[in-house]
């Protein structure tokens, strides 16, 4: 089964860095996924595509600061010299055919 | 610039039903699929329906499967949601969205409240 997992919360300070995870779920590590941003009482926002090579495609007007990386099942996104509009609420996603999952999210907080 | 803007949200009773809108303008919409996915008070994101860029295939979630349909029309440039036999647990903000065909959901709407009480 296709399943992606997030750690619910996540904290850094103003300015610092942050690396979110997302793990995918055994015999799919190979599968690409989306990272999705959720500002509070917004609708969703695409970040960026994110293969299992590494390789990201990110979408329209999204900062350099805004970055991924894999390892194995494992999918990050690092947010670096973090700015108080980066608090929200942060989603991997991933398809495939008839199947489409998001991870549970992991809320971010700029301290 | 893609827009996506939802429509059709409210308030209804269990059983009864409701038809969701998502007006999309700013780029070719019958090259492109589309998806429904709803967020629940305080909760996470939840897939709801596919529809293919052309109508040819369509999938739903098992939680709504045989209560909602996705639907489309290309000359409108309009995605539809037809919601029958509401449930409590329906309550959701509801979020359409562009997806590049076979790849990532792209852009997302704003989104319409549905609530489901008596």
């Amino acid at each position: 089964q296709l399943v992606l997992t997030q750690s619910p919360s996540a904290s850094a300070s103003l300015g610092a860095s942050v690396k979110l995870t997302c793990t995918l779920s055994s015999g799919h590590s190979s599968y690409a996924i989306a990272w999705h941003q959720q500002q509070p009482e917004k609708g969703p926002r695409y970040l960026m595509k994110l293969n299992s090579d590494g390789s990201h495609s990110k979408g329209d007007g999204i900062p350099d600061r805004f970055s991924g990386s894999s390892s194995g099942a494992e999918r990050y996104l690092t947010i670096s010299s973090l700015q108080s509009e980066d608090e929200a609420d942060y989603y991997c996603q991933t398809w495939a055919t008839g199947t489409w999952v998001f991870g549970g999210g992991t809320k971010l907080t700029v301290l | 610039q893609v827009q996506l803007v939802e429509s059709g949200g409210g308030v209804a009773q269990p059983g009864r039903s409701l038809r969701l809108s998502c007006a999309a303008s700013g780029f070719t919409f019958g090259d492109y699929g589309m998806h429904w996915v709803r967020q629940a008070p305080g909760k996470g994101l939840e897939w709801v329906a596919v529809i293919w860029y052309d109508g040819s295939n369509k999938y739903h979630a098992d939680s709504v499967k045989g209560r909602f349909t996705i639907s489309r029309d290309n000359s409108k440039n309009t995605l539809f949601l037809q919601m029958n036999s509401l449930r409590v647990e329906d309550t959701a903000v509801y979020f359409c969205a562009r997806e590049v065909p076979g790849d990532r959901i792209d852009y997302w709407g704003q989104g319409t409240l549905v609530t489901v009480s008596s």
